[in-house]
Formats: C-alpha cells, sequence, structure tokens
C-alpha cells in the first residue's frame, strides 16, 4: 500500500533563510511525487512533481526538490525564503501502478519578517 | 486560476438528502479526479476518471457515492443519503498525461 508522511505539522524560518519541508514515502512501485501549495481562501496549486529523471526538480516560485530512492523521501526546498510563501504546503505520491494519488497532511510554512 | 471550476461552492443539506455537485475541467483536461478533504487533513482520492471512463474508485468510497463523467468533459458526483460524516470540501482535479493535477475551488457541504 502507498503511503507519504509529512513529519512537521508546523515549519517557522526567517525570512532569507533557507526552507525545508519535509515529505517520506511509501510505495511498492516506482513513485511519482508532487508538492502543492495551498495559500489561504486558494485552491491546491501545483508546485512541481518528480516522475523520472534527473533528481533534483525545480518549480514554481523558486521551489525545488530532491528525490533520495535510499531515504524514500521528497523534500521541498528554496535557498532564501519570502514571507510571501507561508502556506499549507502539501506532499503527494501516486504508485506507478495505479491512478491512485495520497496526499500528506499537510505543512504549515510560516515565514517570519 | 486553473481553469476547473466546480458548483455549487457552498452547500447545506439535511441528514437523509441526495446532493449533488459539478466539475468542469478545461478542454485539454481528459482526466479527472474527486477528492474529499476534512479539516487538518489532505485531500483524499475518491475516483478517477480517464475521458468518459472511470478507471479507479476507491475502497473508501461507499455505495451512496457515485461519480459520473458522461461524455468526458464535465464530471458530477452525486451522494445519497448524506450523513453528517459527509461534511467536507469536495475538490475535483483536472490533468493530463503529465501526471499533475489542476484543482478546482471545491464544494463546500455540509450535512446537518
Amino acid at each position: 500500500a502507498q503511503s507519504v508522511a509529512q513529519p512537521e505539522d508546523q515549519v517557522n524560518v526567517a525570512e532569507g533563510n533557507p526552507l525545508t519541508v519535509k515529505c517520506t514515502y511509501s510505495v511498492s512501485g516506482n513513485p511519482y511525487l508532487f508538492w502543492y501549495v495551498q495559500y489561504p481562501n486558494r485552491g491546491l496549486q501545483f508546485l512541481l512533481k518528480y516522475i523520472t529523471g534527473d533528481n533534483l526538480v525545480k518549480g514554481s516560485y523558486g521551489f525545488e526538490a530532491e528525490f533520495n530512492k535510499s531515504q524514500t523521501s521528497f523534500h521541498l526546498k528554496k535557498p532564501s525564503a519570502l514571507v510571501s510563501d507561508s502556506a499549507l504546503y502539501f506532499c503527494a505520491v501516486r504508485d506507478s501502478g495505479t491512478y491512485k494519488y495520497i496526499f500528506g497532511t499537510g505543512t504549515r510554512l510560516k515565514v517570519l519578517a | 486560476d486553473t481553469g476547473v471550476s466546480q458548483d455549487p461552492r457552498h452547500k447545506i443539506t439535511k441528514r437523509g438528502q441526495n446532493v449533488t455537485f459539478r466539475c468542469d475541467p478545461i478542454s485539454e483536461h481528459n482526466r479527472l479526479y474527486w477528492y474529499r478533504q476534512t479539516l487538518g487533513q489532505g485531500p483524499e482520492f475518491l475516483t478517477y476518471f480517464q475521458n468518459e471512463a472511470q478507471l479507479e474508485k476507491s475502497r473508501l468510497l461507499s455505495d451512496r457515492f457515485s461519480a459520473e463523467r458522461p461524455k468526458g468533459s464535465f464530471s458530477t458526483l452525486e451522494i445519497q443519503r448524506t450523513e453528517q460524516g459527509d461534511s467536507a470540501m469536495y475538490l475535483c482535479a483536472g490533468g493530463q498525461a503529465t501526471y499533475e493535477q489542476y484543482f478546482g475551488p471545491g464544494t463546500r457541504l455540509t450535512v446537518t
């Protein structure tokens, strides 16, 4: 069975500092991995994905994530946080043998000015 | 704006009533997903359509839930005999073979 874990309910970071939001997953086949962001009173927005190829993927708004197969992780990173990055972030995984996507419980990112 | 619309945005119904929600993705979205999201949780997969074919359905989905996508464009999700536990945000997402999904604003259901 596939699953995804976001171990931190909230991450606080000072503006200008690097940020990391953690995600680990479990699938039986090859993982397709995604990050989505939800701003207040707005719908979920796609940030980036890993399907195959280069382990480091770059996405919208300067975010990037690294696929680590041995650690079954897909952490979201940004070199320099902005106050406007404050939002709820969801990691999602899909096993290559199914159409079903599993979302984590979300991590609230708070960037402090 | 993802171009995916959902109607209605809010629905309040009494326990035992039937409700139907509609999702309109953009024309390029041959893939369509329905999710349910409750407070403090991530979206929970309900079902998946590729064009008009329903290819996957969550085992969590009881027989009271049904979804259709008759012409491979818009989709409807019906809940029969609603229960208080059905209160949630119902999300629709469109996509293509590139795997990412584009979510609509959701329909918030409150069952009283």
